[in-house]
C-alpha cells in the first residue's frame, strides 16, 4: 500500500499561472480532503469531499477549484496563481465518518513568485 | 469562536525527561479529539482520537487524555526519535467535516 500520494512534491509558478496538484489514495477512503499548512497557523481546510462527483467548501476555498471524477483521486486547482498561495499543501483522506483519523501525504511545497 | 491552542510552541528535553503537552480547546460540539506527530517536510501521522472526557489513550512513551476542555499529551522517558512536531485537531458536531488544528508543539529531545 502506497497510501496517500501526492504529486509534484514541489513547484514554483509566477504570478497568474496555472496549474493542478494530485492526490491518489489506494486505501478505498470514500472522504479526501485538501489543507495549506502555513508558518504560525494551523492546518486550513481548503476543499474536501465525502465521496465519488461530490466537492465542499473548506474554510479557504477562494483562489482553489477541485474535482472527485475518481474515487482515489482528489484534484487541486489553482487558475490564477497569487503569492498569498505560496504554502506546503497536504492531501488527506479517511475511511468514513465513524473511523475519520485522516491519513495525509507527504506534501506539496508551492511557491508563486 | 470555535479555537485549539497548543502549548508550548517549542519544548527542549534531555533525554529521559518526561512532561506533557497541551492542547486546549473550545469547540462546540465536540466530535474526537485528534493526536498527529509530524516529522519535517513529511505530512501528519495520526496518533490517538479521543471522543470522551476521562478517555486515556497509551502508544509506546505516549500518552493522551482528555478533559472537557483541554488534552495532554504526556511523554514518558523521551528518546531522540521522538522529536517532532505535535499537532493537535478537535472535529466539530456530526454533519460538519470542519477539523480545527493547533499550530503544534515542536519537541525537541536531545540524548
Amino acid at each position: 500500500n502506497a497510501g496517500v500520494t501526492q504529486t509534484p512534491k514541489f513547484r514554483v509558478l509566477k504570478t497568474g499561472q496555472s496549474m493542478t496538484l494530485l492526490c491518489a489514495q489506494d486505501m478505498n477512503h470514500e472522504y479526501m480532503y485538501w489543507y495549506r499548512q502555513d508558518p504560525g497557523m494551523g492546518l486550513r481546510l481548503i476543499h474536501y469531499s465525502v465521496g465519488e462527483g461530490t466537492t465542499a467548501k473548506g474554510e479557504v476555498p477562494d483562489g482553489y477549484n477541485v474535482s472527485r471524477l475518481k474515487k482515489q483521486n482528489f484534484l487541486l486547482g489553482l487558475e490564477s496563481a497569487a503569492p498569498s498561495q505560496t504554502s506546503v499543501y497536504f492531501c488527506a483522506s479517511s475511511y468514513s465518518d465513524s473511523y475519520n483519523e485522516q491519513f495525509f501525504g507527504p506534501g506539496t511545497r508551492l511557491t508563486v513568485l | 469562536e470555535d479555537q485549539v491552542t497548543q502549548s508550548p510552541e517549542a519544548l527542549r528535553l534531555q533525554e529521559g525527561e518526561s512532561s506533557s503537552l497541551n492542547c486546549s480547546y473550545t469547540v462546540s460540539g465536540l466530535r474526537g479529539l485528534f493526536w498527529y506527530r509530524q516529522d519535517p517536510g513529511k505530512g501528519p501521522e495520526f496518533l490517538f482520537t479521543l471522543y470522551s472526557a476521562g478517555e486515556e489513550k497509551e502508544k509506546e512513551r505516549l500518552k493522551a487524555t482528555l478533559t472537557k476542555k483541554e488534552s495532554f499529551l504526556h511523554i514518558t522517558a523521551p528518546k531522540p526519535e521522538d522529536s517532532a512536531t505535535y499537532l493537535c485537531a478537535a472535529r466539530r458536531v456530526p454533519g460538519t467535516y470542519k477539523y480545527i488544528f493547533g499550530t503544534g508543539t515542536r519537541l525537541k529531545v536531545l540524548a
